[in-house]
């Protein structure tokens, strides 16, 4: 069965240091994958995608993300991590059902807190 | 424009009362998805409707009624709700049905159920 997995439920870094959030999943098919960010109390936002072609991943708020088939893994990074950035981030598998239908399984989240 | 709005951001209800949430987009999307989120938790889907017909209903319970009236416009119907249901109620939408399609959110609907 299809499945994500990001085993940091919480990562707390100091302001101005790197930041990655490790993702790993359980798939049988080439994997469309994508990391979404949570604030609290508010909705889900696109941080990037891969579907295919280069593997790493250019996504905004200077945010990057590596596939590597090797080790099902789809790591999320940033050399300096800002104190906006605290938030839940979600990676998220989009998987098909027999054909183009697709749904999203989402990770347990990791949280991540900012230190000044 | 990538914007799906919810309203009312905030709703409390008691268990006797019936009441709609509502999610519109106006990206020409002909997927749009409804999503329950506890505390700390992922969102976990409860229905897709594709080109306005209901696709998937991720055996919600029945005092959760879905209803697509048109291809920019999601309701979701509330009626004798439990407690455990108060939950942040997520719409989202994307081009199409498919798995390579970017799923846009909107900031959500926090549900309290007294």
């Amino acid at each position: 069965a299809q499945s994500v997995t990001q085993p940091d439920i919480h990562i707390t870094v100091s302001e101005g240091a790197s930041l990655e959030l490790r993702c790993n999943y359980s798939y049988g098919a080439t994997p469309y994958l994508f990391w979404y960010v949570q604030s609290p109390g508010q909705g889900l936002q696109l941080l990037l995608k891969y579907f295919s072609g280069d593997t790493l991943v250019q996504g905004i708020k200077g945010f990057e993300a590596e596939f590597k088939r090797s080790q099902s893994s789809f790591n999320l990074r940033k050399p300096s991590v800002h104190w906006s950035d605290a938030a839940e981030y979600f990676c998220a598998v989009g998987m098909n059902y027999g054909g183009s239908q697709g749904n999203l399984i989402f990770g347990k989240g990791t949280k991540l807190s900012v230190k000044p | 424009d990538t914007e799906v709005t919810q309203t009312p951001k905030h709703l409390v209800m008691g268990m006797t009362n019936k009441k709609s949430l509502k999610c519109e987009q106006h990206m020409g999307h002909r997927a749009m998805y409804w999503y329950k989120q506890k505390a700390k938790k992922p969102p976990e889907l409860m229905f897709v409707y594709s080109y306005e017909k209901l696709s998937i209903n991720e055996s919600v319970p029945s005092r959760f009624s879905p209803e697509c009236p048109n291809s920019s416009l999601l309701n979701l119907h509330l009626h004798a709700l439990q407690p455990e249901d108060s939950a942040l109620y997520l719409c989202a939408s994307s081009q199409d049905w498919r798995s390579t399609d970017t799923q846009y959110f909107g900031p959500g609907t926090r549900l309290t159920v007294l």
